[in-house]
């Protein structure tokens, strides 16, 4: 169980434009999801915590305009680069955690995205 | 001070001994205590988890908390080929949000 599906796992894309990625959780409920951001040989950042039905929480630093998170359901999160940069390429990796809150799953990542901005 | 703390460079380790991660975090308010392998390219995946000051043995690897010490280890026997990947060890401080460590290396050579 605790499976989340992320897509697309890659995309390419040209600079000022805009990329849409979606973390569904496939067999649990998930009021909370949280976005990632992973550069090369380094660990992972969280961005935002993502709030089903409600205003996603951003991390120190990270501009909310630019990376729109939208939680419009219980097993749906989508994250939308906007405006994207050469500077935004890097590994995007949504988590979620199993509402019923059973501790053995943990939190479970989804496939990760790589954006490269061209 | 950093949340997480991973501080020892990549580890070699022939195949069938046991690798040695450790983890050191600063909030004593921690939880819970996860560690994440992840193979080149490819997103993390759950290893372990331990919640109680002590070990826990699952398979081939052994978490080890201690809570006075503020560390979390782990120990993987019998090493295999497969097991080559990054280490990440990752800490729930109680607001639901999970802080990483940078990650630790392992190769395990034949």
């Amino acid at each position: 169980g605790a499976v989340v599906s992320q897509h697309p796992s890659w995309v390419i894309c040209k600079s000022g434009t805009s990329v849409k990625i979606e973390c569904r959780s496939l067999d649990f409920q998930a009021t909370t999801m949280f976005w990632y951001r992973q550069f090369p040989k380094q660990s992972l950042m969280l961005m935002a915590t993502s709030n089903e039905g409600s205003k996603a929480t951003y991390e120190q630093g990270v501009e909310k305009d630019k990376f729109l998170i939208n939680h419009a359901s219980l097993t749906l999160s989508t994250l939308t680069v906007t405006s994207a940069h050469p500077e935004d390429s890097s590994f995007y990796i949504c988590s979620a955690r199993d509402v019923s809150g059973r501790m053995s799953y943990g939190y479970t990542f989804g496939s990760g995205t790589r954006l490269t901005v061209v | 001070q950093k949340e997480v703390e991973q501080n020892s460079g990549p580890l070699s380790v022939p195949e069938g001994a046991i690798a040695s991660l450790n983890c050191t975090y600063s909030d004593r308010g921690s939880q819970s205590f996860f560690w994440y392998r992840q193979y080149s390219g490819k997103s993390p995946e759950l290893i372990m988890f331990i919640y109680s000051n002590g070990d826990k043995e699952d398979g081939r690897f052994t978490a080890q908390l201690n809570k006075a010490s503020q560390y979390v280890s782990l120990l993987i026997r019998d090493s295999q080929p497969s097991d080559s990947a990054t280490y990440l060890c990752a800490v729930n401080n109680g607001n639901n949000r999970l802080a990483f460590g940078k990650g630790n290396q392992v190769v395990v050579i034949p």
